[in-house]
């Protein structure tokens, strides 16, 4: 079955420091790939997302990913957290083929906690 | 441009009651989206729907679980009879087609569900 994985339900940094949360897929074909964010009471906002093309891709909030086929990896990085940035993190990839066609698979979370 | 509309935003019941939920997609989205979100756990897809024909619903528990859109705009899920397990966050999404950017989704704020 196809899946994401997202490494660490919880992550915890300082204001200012890297951030960077996890993302492993499995699939046979490449994906199309997203992160979502989630702030408390609120829906699903796309941060950045990976179709074809370039391998690194830019979000908004200063957000960006690198898509790595032979790590079948899709890390989220930021390079100074904003205590803004607290937030409830989704990584999700579309089906290519099959039942999975078209459908979005979420990995199940990473809560981001920024302190000062 | 408006965003995916859901009301209410919140809702308590007892189990054994019947709740409905409603979702109004962007304006000329086709594809309309109902995904349960249990806390703690990424969305997961319920049911999808092309204008007004359902896609996919495997994953719909349609013992107690229906879901419309008659008019290929807005939706209404429905859970009758309520279980404890059903308490969760109901998020409706739609995406545009294909040929216009239809690879992301959009995401409405929500339905928090508790059944006590």
């Amino acid at each position: 079955a196809q899946s994401v994985t997202q490494l660490g339900s919880h992550v915890s940094v300082s204001e200012g420091a890297l951030v960077l949360l996890r993302c492993n897929y499995s699939s046979s074909v490449p994906p199309y790939l997203f992160w979502y964010v989630q702030y408390p009471n609120q829906g699903l906002q796309l941060l950045l997302k990976y179709t074809t093309g370039a391998t690194l891709v830019k979000g908004i909030n200063g957000f960006e990913a690198e898509f790595k086929k032979s790590e079948t990896s899709f890390h989220l990085t930021k390079p100074s957290a904003h205590m803004s940035d607290a937030a409830e993190y989704f990584c999700a990839r579309l089906g290519a083929g099959g039942t999975s066609y078209g459908k979005l698979t979420f990995g199940q979370g990473t809560i981001l906690t920024v302190h000062p | 441009e408006a965003g995916v509309a859901q009301s209410p935003r919140y809702k308590i019941i007892e189990k054994r009651q019947s709740v409905a939920f409603w979702c109004n997609p962007i304006s000329g989205h086709a594809t309309l989206y109902w995904y349960q979100q249990i806390l703690g756990q990424g969305p997961k897809l319920l049911i999808q729907f092309q204008n007004n024909g359902v896609v996919d619903d495997s994953q719909l528990p349609k013992d107690r679980f229906s879901a419309e859109r008659l008019k290929g705009v807005d939706s209404t899920l429905k859970i009758q009879p309520a279980k404890l397990e059903d308490s969760a966050v109901y998020l409706c999404a739609s995406k545009p087609r294909w040929d216009r950017g239809g690879d992301e989704q959009f995401f409405g704020p929500g339905t928090r569900l508790t059944v006590l």
